[in-house]
């Protein structure tokens, strides 16, 4: 059974702070797997996705790597903002002939960028 | 905005009631998901639909029933349900199920309370 895994549950950073995300997981056999932002009583927006094929994606300040083998991705923000304050989920996307395209959801890291 | 609405955004319900909820997507997508995210749990899926056909029941109980007359809309039909239901219900949409490029885009979510 897939089970996603995310460290730490929160922080808190001043502004400007690179800081690294971490995600974990127990089965290799992976689609994709995506980042997204949850702000408080809304909707998940996604910011990047990895093929299981690639190492890493970047958009902006964000970078996502995955490391397949080994069950772990990070996501990187470099020069944080109060404005990146949010939830940060990780989703792995589960392979399955029979029954593909499943999310499979971390807990997530609540970030908390102090002025 | 993603594309993807969800009425009613609040419910408040007692057990013996009867509701549904809405979602709609307007984006030309063919894959309609319903999620539920309980306080410290992790995001569940509940039910998938693609090309208007259920793909995926993830063993969700029977008071809980979904409808997805066309490819823009789904609904969730409730009825009789328990105070543990009570989550914060999404819906999410993408172009195709099961492909390692697929992004799902969410709705803004119910929040419901059961009484």
């Amino acid at each position: 059974k897939q089970e996603v895994t995310q460290i730490p549950a929160a922080l808190s950073v001043p502004e400007g702070e690179n800081l690294v995300l971490n995600c974990s997981f127990t089965d290799s056999a992976i689609y994709n797997l995506q980042w997204f932002r949850q702000d408080p009583g809304k909707g998940l927006t996604s910011l990047l996705l990895i093929q299981s094929s690639q190492r890493e994606q970047t958009s902006g300040r964000l970078n996502a790597s995955l490391d397949k083998s080994s069950g772990r991705s990070t996501l990187y923000i470099a020069a944080s903002q109060p404005g990146d304050s949010a939830t940060y989920l990780c989703a792995v996307t589960r392979y399955s002939s029979g029954n593909t395209g499943k999310l499979i959801f971390g807990q997530g890291t609540t970030l908390q960028v102090k002025p | 905005e993603t594309g993807v609405t969800q009425t009613p955004r609040h419910l408040v319900m007692g057990m013996t009631n009867k509701k549904s909820l809405k979602c709609e997507q307007h984006l030309g997508h063919n894959a309609m998901y319903w999620y539920k995210q309980s306080a410290k749990k992790p995001l569940e899926l509940m039910f998938v639909y693609n090309f208007k056909e259920q793909t995926e029941n993830n063993s969700v109980p029977s008071r809980f029933s979904p409808e997805c007359p066309n490819s823009s809309h789904l609904f969730l039909h409730l009825h009789t349900l328990q105070p543990e239901d009570s989550a914060l219900y999404l819906c999410a949409s993408s172009q195709k199920q099961g492909t390692s490029t697929d992004t799902q885009y969410f709705g803004p979510g119910t929040r419901l309370t059961v009484l």
